[in-house]
């Protein structure tokens, strides 16, 4: 399985774009990116996905490097209610399939 | 709201007991995960079903079970407790089938079980 490496926090500004990065330079070719994210002890929240190229719905939008070694997140507009810990999980590896490796993630806060 | 259900939401009992931990897919999704979430080892995987088999197995305990029923719910079995079960435990669902290599999970709200 792909490694992934993401700052363990982070803080925003409410109303700017918080933008969280994740390396995962390991991530073999037919594995997806995926972010969730969990707000304190609820379950975690899928935002987005996407394999090559740059991704966007209604929460976020996803920037995944050419090279596919790393990606960001992009909140666009943070709000007090994104204050969360952020996953980057590749999906989609061999036996692994189907299951999620939830690392550490990176803590967002975002503050008034 | 994912669509997804878990009951109870919290649960208190002893060691040496044995519980059960529900949970309903979202309509249509056939794959239910568990996955268990303690303070020191963060979220884990524990076992995939899809459509009433067992597909993928992880760092489930032998003094662990789970099935999924025919209406595709799924039940997660807990016995002999221990301090250190205590945890939260969600369930997740997908449209499935393995394979699938960007099916999504949606996960439930998430049962907190003490052990005492």
């Amino acid at each position: 399985d792909a490694k992934t490496t993401q700052p363990p926090s982070m803080d925003c500004a409410e109303g700017r774009a918080a933008n969280l990065p994740c390396n995962h330079s390991t991530i073999s070719g037919n594995e997806y990116v995926y972010w969730y994210r969990q707000i304190h002890s609820q379950g975690p929240q899928y935002i987005i996905h996407g394999l090559k190229n740059n991704e966007t719905n209604e929460m976020a939008s996803l920037i995944i490097t050419e090279d596919r070694k790393s990606s960001t997140l992009i909140l666009p507009h943070a709000t007090l209610r994104d204050t969360a810990v952020y996953y980057c999980i590749p999906v989609g590896g061999g036996s692994t399939l189907g299951r999620l490796y939830f690392g550490r993630g990176t803590q967002l806060t975002v503050w008034p | 709201d994912s669509g997804v259900t878990q009951t109870p939401k919290h649960l208190i009992t002893a060691t040496g007991q044995r519980v059960t931990l529900r949970c309903s897919p979202r309509s249509g999704d056939l794959s239910v995960y568990w996955y268990q979430q303690s303070l020191d080892q963060g979220l884990q995987f524990l076992i995939q079903y899809y459509n009433g088999e067992e597909r993928a197995k992880g760092n489930i305990l032998e003094r662990f079970s789970a099935q999924q029923f025919p209406d595709l719910h799924s039940e997660l079995n807990l016995s002999s407790l221990e301090l250190g079960d205590s945890a939260l435990y969600f369930c997740a669902s997908s449209v499935g089938p393995p394979g699938v290599r960007s099916d999504t999970q949606y996960f439930g709200p998430g049962t907190r079980l003490t052990v005492l």
